[in-house]
């Protein structure tokens, strides 16, 4: 399978723990971007990376949250000290960033379940 | 500040064909077209970019009328897989994060 894969698919944790999320890329693509969606809404843009850079953080992003790409593959999302509001999907996208081609590829998000 | 879609929901019989619109009060390099089922990833559709360039779907075009930032979806002859909810996503710079709609629910029905 050659898509956006994210791991785990399924999070349940209690509040105030902390949990992180994986996702890899498609492999030649070098911009990845954090996404989370709630029931009913469209997906709400977190924070993205080209490469291992990090280059713009959503304002909605509290301190909890951090994103790393270390060697400008894989990604890492942590949230700290969950709380029940941070229930949601979480979506990883990837994209081949060349100027022409800027069409993005979802994977199958991260659902998390705060209790 | 989001891109607003409608109609919210439409129901649709197979073959039947649907417009699905996004407008936006920002000024727009790109428009993307997804399509998500429940429970799973959205999926690609379609990008209009700025100046006409599009790509996507065979079986799905998409118009984008840069001087009023509009975009609609055109679903043709529909099918049951095309059920689901359809999300416009704008980007205001090149490879740059989007900013989703609400979404619109398709379902078809036999």
């Amino acid at each position: 399978d050659t898509g956006v894969s994210q791991n785990p698919r399924h999070k349940i944790t209690k509040r105030g723990q902390n949990v992180t999320f994986r996702c890899d890329p498609i492999s030649e693509h070098n911009r990845l971007y954090w996404y989370r969606q709630t029931l009913g809404q469209g997906p709400e843009f977190l924070t993205y990376f080209q490469n291992e850079a990090q280059l713009e953080k959503s304002r909605l992003l509290s301190d909890r949250f951090s994103a790393e790409r270390p060697k400008g593959s894989f990604s890492t999302l942590e949230i700290q000290r969950t709380e029940q509001g941070d229930s949601a999907m979480y979506l990883c996208a990837s994209s081949l960033w060349d100027r022409l081609h800027t069409e993005a590829f979802f994977g199958q998000g991260t659902r998390l379940t705060v209790v | 500040q989001q891109p607003v879609q409608s109609p919210q929901a439409v129901i649709l019989r197979e073959g039947e064909d649907a417009v699905i619109n996004c407008s936006s009060s920002k000024a727009l390099y790109s428009v993307h077209w997804y399509r998500q089922k429940h429970g799973e990833a959205p999926v690609f559709l379609m990008i209009l970019l700025k100046g006409g360039e599009q790509k996507g779907h065979d079986k799905i075009s998409a118009s984008f009328n840069e001087k009023k930032q509009q975009s609609s979806l055109y679903l043709t002859a529909s099918q049951l897989s095309y059920s689901g909810t359809y999300f416009c996503g704008t980007g205001r710079q090149a490879g740059n994060m989007l900013t989703f709609g609400g979404g619109t629910r398709l379902m078809v029905k036999p």
